[in-house]
């Protein structure tokens, strides 16, 4: 099935420092969204975007819809221990049906 | 908790068989997605049910259905189960599916297949 483009594929970061991370894709999309999940768990939706060049914050975590609709990125300030997970952009087209980016996921350590 | 119920929890079948998985939208969500995620993959969608009737069809295969009740609960129909079909199986429900309802997910049925 198709997937977004998620980079980096993984990390490995101490606590306090910042995060980046992105997603692309060979086409255009009208909204991208992105989620968090944990372990065994069900995905949780963090930010979503609408508009192209949007910048949008979720405490801190913020993210921005890239102005050519084919990228976005998260960034995720002064990371703390609860941060770890796997983190899934998500875009959507002109129907309901989400596509789904490969994930990052993230580990911080203390 | 995002309000979406699934059961049961985990599930373990052997080759050949069929199960059922369940899922209870959040209150007022007409939506209803089921998605699978394989070991270290995205989630890949399967298939949609708005209101009772079929949305929407992604990667499902033609041993896997879904249905979507009156009261909107789904149901997500697994049969001649293989090893490969082993993965999470996630719900997630909307209000209506257009832009600015966005999906909220369920804790998802993890099924093994033996």
């Amino acid at each position: 099935g198709q997937q977004l483009n998620q980079s980096p594929q993984s990390m490995f970061i101490q606590e306090g420092e910042d995060v980046s991370m992105n997603c692309t894709s060979s086409s255009i999309f009208n909204t991208w969204l992105w989620y968090k999940q944990d372990p065994g768990e069900g995905p949780v939706l963090l930010i979503a975007l609408y508009k192209a060049g949007e910048l949008t914050s979720n405490g801190r975590l913020t993210a921005q819809f890239g102005i050519t609709r084919k990228d976005s990125f998260l960034n995720i300030s002064a990371s703390i221990p609860s941060d770890v997970g796997i983190y899934f952009c998500a875009g959507r087209r002109n129907t309901d049906k989400l596509i789904f980016g490969t994930g990052t996921r993230l580990q911080v350590f203390p | 908790d995002s309000g979406v119920t699934q059961t049961p929890k985990h599930l373990i079948t052997a080759t050949g068989q069929r199960v059922t998985l369940r899922c209870s939208p959040r209150s007022g969500d007409l939506s209803v997605y089921w998605y699978q995620q394989s070991l270290d993959q995205g989630l890949q969608f399967l298939i949609q049910y708005y209101n009772g009737e079929e949305r929407a069809k992604g990667n499902i295969l033609e041993r896997f259905s879904a249905q979507q009740f009156p009261d909107l609960h789904s149901e997500l129909n697994l049969s001649s189960l293989e090893l490969g079909d082993s993965a999470l199986y996630f719900c997630a429900s909307s209000v209506d599916g257009s832009v600015y309802n966005e999906q909220f997910f369920g804790p998802g049925t993890r099924l093994t297949v033996l």
